[in-house]
């Protein structure tokens, strides 16, 4: 399967736990995305990266949220202190960054619950 | 601020059409997409318009009018696996993507 994979699809963590997602977009893909989306709700953006550079990052993310990806290939997300309300699907995206038709192309998500 | 404006839920019957609207509010504009989404899924790429007019691919097409703002997805010959939501997304002057909260459209035999 040469799609976007994420790692591990289902997560149940404690209130105050840390937690690290795993993102492995297609490979000839420089830029990857990371969105959190809630049910009934359009995905909303959170940050990304052209190659191992993180350009931009969402002013609604708060600083208990870090995101890496050392060789600009495979990203983290990580979750620090997690409160209820970081219970939602995480989505990872790649895409080439050139052409006007540059086309997200989404992973499975991984899905956090945090109790 | 930027907005993107589609129903919040649509029903049709299995074999007809249907027609899924969406208008936009956003700081530029360098594209809009149109993703399929099944519950509990990660969404899929349907369609992409740049220009104004109509773009066909199989059973959807997708049309968009810049000068209003406005886009739809049609979808024909509706079969009981197009049941997802729907989300318009429109790529901003930051190329950006901006989205929608989507359009669940329920099919009914």
């Amino acid at each position: 399967d040469t799609g976007v994979s994420q790692d591990p699809r289902h997560k149940i963590t404690k209130r105050g736990q840390n937690v690290t997602f795993r993102c492995d977009p297609i490979s000839e893909h420089n830029r990857l995305y990371w969105y959190r989306q809630t049910l009934g709700q359009g995905p909303e953006f959170l940050t990304y990266f052209q190659n191992e550079a993180q350009l931009e990052k969402s002013r609604l993310l708060s600083d208990r949220f870090s995101a890496e990806r050392p060789k600009g290939s495979f990203s983290t997300l990580e979750i620090q202190r997690t409160e209820q309300g970081d219970s939602a699907m995480y989505l990872c995206a790649s895409s080439t960054g050139t052409g006007d038709q540059e086309t997200q192309y989404f992973g499975p998500g991984t899905r956090l619950l945090v109790l | 601020g930027q907005n993107i404006d589609q129903p919040t839920e649509m029903t049709a019957t299995e074999g007809a059409i249907v027609q899924i609207n969406c208008t936009y509010q956003t700081s530029g504009f360098n594209g809009l997409f149109w993703y399929q989404q099944h519950a509990g899924e990660a969404p899929t790429f349907l369609s992409y318009n740049v220009l104004d007019g109509l773009e066909e691919k199989g059973r959807f097409s997708s049309f968009l009018s810049r000068s209003k703002g406005y886009s739809y997805l049609l979808l024909k010959e509706l079969q009981m696996k197009d049941s997802a939501s729907y989300l318009c997304a429109v790529r901003d002057s930051n190329y950006q993507l901006i989205w929608g909260a989507g359009t669940k459209l329920i099919i009914k035999p």
